[in-house]
């Protein structure tokens, strides 16, 4: 079964651009979260999506969005980038077992932002 | 609110050496349980989890209790080996609507052959 994909793989954007990540989860699974990856910040939570709903959002300001699709894939947002949005963004997928979550996590490779 | 704290690193290590890397955290309700591993040039991985006080979350020789007591989910291995050396991430998941996981800072370890 093929993992998570995430595209592209590294991106150079210009501040004041806005830029569009893409995720696909593995399949059959249905909830999505984003999580911004800095060394400064470590790893931060940005959403979780679950069929097409954004159920959570972490502490970012409202320049970063997110949507999911009827397939699950999802894309997230961040408009009028800032030089401090330089970042891995990561996605993962979740399934849940049996009647429960499990909350287990599988990520994807990332996508590598850099603004300047 | 949710917070996860593990100790810092780098943490360096002879090949064979016992590991521990220490994690605490604070929450409410009943949050699971996990460990992450970087390597490096790769993503995260899951390396194991706990859902409930007193599990044992194990993989890889790697192991975790779930301490809801002492709020603590430490990661032990008893003969680390080179290829070990990641950067490990304890993280807690709780259900707020949907779910929200919370990462620790991460933990470097180096094992020396």
């Amino acid at each position: 079964k093929a993992g998570v994909t995430q595209t592209p793989r590294y991106l150079i954007k210009t501040r004041g651009q806005q830029v569009t990540l893409s995720c696909s989860p593995i399949s059959g699974h249905r909830s999505v979260s984003w999580y911004q990856q800095t060394p400064g910040q470590g790893l931060q939570f940005l959403f979780e999506y679950f069929s097409e709903t954004q159920r959570n959002k972490g502490n970012f300001p409202g320049r970063f969005s997110g949507r999911q699709f009827s397939n699950s894939r999802s894309e997230m947002n961040v408009s009028t980038l800032e030089l401090g949005d330089s970042a891995l963004y990561l996605c993962a997928s979740s399934l849940p077992s049996g009647g429960a979550w499990s909350y287990e996590q599988y990520f994807g490779p990332g996508t590598r932002l850099t603004v300047t | 609110g949710n917070s996860v704290t593990q100790m810092e690193g780098p943490v360096t290590l002879s090949e064979e050496a016992f590991l521990t890397i220490n994690c605490t955290y604070t929450a409410t309700g009943y949050p699971s349980l996990f460990w992450y591993v970087q390597y490096p040039g790769e993503g995260l991985q899951l390396l194991l989890k706990a859902t409930k006080a007193d599990d044992k979350g194990s993989n890889k020789g790697f192991e975790a209790t779930y301490r809801k007591e002492t709020t603590s989910f430490h990661l032990e291995k008893g003969s680390v080996q080179v290829s070990d050396s990641a950067v490990y991430f304890c993280a807690l998941t709780f259900v707020t609507g949907g779910f929200k996981t919370i990462f620790g800072a991460g933990t470097r370890l180096f094992v020396k052959a």
